[in-house]
């Protein structure tokens, strides 16, 4: 079976850093993603992790275990529009267009 | 500019009826993907396509229908036969390396 946990909810103060977990049980794995969604919005993507390790994107990163299955996501320096619901996604299997697995996300809220 | 268009963004239908939802796309991507999304729900995979004339079914398939004539379109019908259709629905595609989704706008239906 396929299995992504993650926190519901998570709140953080502005300028701080916060870490939204997910763990993840599935068949196989192709690669672990982050997306961001906005209350009534798409989501959109933040990160991609297939290897090991901690991958940095300005604000934002990620990091993979895969003996683990588990991942994170670093926000530094958190604004208010950081305020929104954080998407752990899995791709399970080798076939590219496969469609990714996702957690039920972390609603975080950025307080002043 | 490439992206994905989804329309209508709000519809109302009456118990009984069936509707379409438009999702097109003018970024040249094979793989396509219709994901329904609930409060304090993931994505849930509806149906997806990953090549012209070929769909695969989702997680929760039932009472929707798709078709994919075309590599711009991927239409979803939400047949009467859907229980509980009231929901926010995401189409997506699929990009190149490393295989993120791009989401269109969404399409929240409701039942009266």
């Amino acid at each position: 079976g396929q299995n992504i946990d993650q926190p519901t909810e998570m709140t953080a103060t502005e300028g701080a850093i916060v870490q939204i977990n997910c763990t993840y049980q599935t068949s196989g794995f192709n690669g672990l993603f982050w997306y961001q969604q906005h209350a009534g919005e798409a989501p959109t993507f933040l990160s991609y992790n297939v290897l090991d390790g901690l991958e940095e994107k300005g604000r934002f990163s990620s990091f993979l275990s895969r003996s683990k299955g588990y991942s994170y996501l670093l926000l530094k320096e958190l604004q208010m529009k950081d305020s929104a619901s954080y998407l752990c996604a899995v791709r399970d299997l080798d076939s590219g267009n496969t469609p990714l697995v996702f957690g039920k996300g972390t609603r975080l809220s950025v307080i002043a | 500019d490439g992206g994905i268009t989804q329309s209508p963004k709000y519809l109302f239908r009456k118990e009984g009826q069936n509707v379409t939802l438009s999702c097109e796309q003018n970024l040249n991507h094979d793989a396509m993907y219709w994901y329904r999304q609930d409060p304090g729900q993931g994505l849930r995979l509806i149906y997806y396509s990953q090549i012209v004339n070929d769909f695969q079914k989702g997680d929760i398939a039932e009472g929707y229908s798709v078709s994919r004539e075309k590599k711009e379109s991927f239409p979803l019908t939400v047949t009467s036969a859907q229980k509980n259709p009231t929901a926010f629905y995401l189409c997506a595609s699929r990009g190149g390396a490393p295989g993120e989704l791009f989401f269109g706008e969404g399409s929240r239906l409701t039942v009266l």
